[in-house]
């Protein structure tokens, strides 16, 4: 069966500090992969989307950063974060582009 | 362009009654359609999805949901509102496309609330 993770779970990080958060994926293969974040448990925001290893695409400019550096695995990232980044963030993967996205359970990132 | 409208933020019903969260789409070409239900500090779940076919979709949980295109809608229904229903729901378009990849789009989300 498929299955994904992300961790952590939850992150509280001082402004400047820098960010990974990383998510992998069970169970299928060069599946299409997504970060969103979501604001205040409301709409979601693509960040970036990956159709395979090193193709990623941007969305929303913005300091953070995301790479795939290998087939189900997803990272997000950012040199100095922002209070402004502070969110819900969800990663996601599809077994192809015209499936239902399915979606791991989340890291909630408090930037102070 | 793609875009989903869920024209309510908020619904409420009480527990046994009928319930409809309201989605439209505009896509340049035929759609398919999602629903997913998100609870609380948890990623969204999948529900279920319009490809082609039957225009009555069912799903998981006892959802329900019309594809209509004539008026361009994709209402989620449930003939009897469990308190355990209450969640967030977003609705998600793609269009079809012989070629290139094409992105989802997800609505604002409507939260419903059932009330016991």
């Amino acid at each position: 069966s498929q299955t994904i993770h992300q961790w952590p779970a939850t992150l509280v990080q001082p402004v400047g500090s820098p960010l990974s958060l990383e998510c992998t994926v069970e169970g299928t293969s060069n599946p299409n992969l997504y970060w969103y974040r979501q604001a205040a448990g409301r709409g979601l925001q693509l960040l970036f989307y990956s159709v395979g290893i090193g193709q990623i695409s941007s969305e929303v400019p913005q300091n953070l950063s995301a790479s795939r550096p290998q087939d189900r695995q997803f990272i997000l990232s950012s040199k100095k974060l922002l209070l402004s980044d502070s969110g819900f963030y969800l990663c996601a993967f599809e077994r192809d582009t015209y499936n239902e996205q399915f979606f791991g359970p989340g890291t909630r990132l408090t930037v102070l | 362009a793609q875009s989903v409208a869920q024209p309510e933020d908020q619904v409420n019903v009480a527990e046994g009654n009928p319930l409809t969260v309201k989605c439209t789409y505009s896509v340049s070409g035929n759609p398919y359609l999602f629903w997913y239900v998100q609870y609380p500090n948890r990623g969204l779940q999948f529900l279920l999805k319009y490809i082609t076919g039957d225009n009555l979709v069912k799903g998981s949980y006892g959802f329900e949901a019309e594809f209509n295109k004539s008026q361009t809608s994709f209402h989620l229904k449930k003939p009897s509102a469990l308190v355990s229903d209450s969640a967030l729901y977003f609705c998600a378009v793609r269009v079809m496309n012989s070629g290139g990849y094409q992105k989802v789009t997800f609505g604002t989300g409507t939260k419903l609330q059932v009330i016991p």
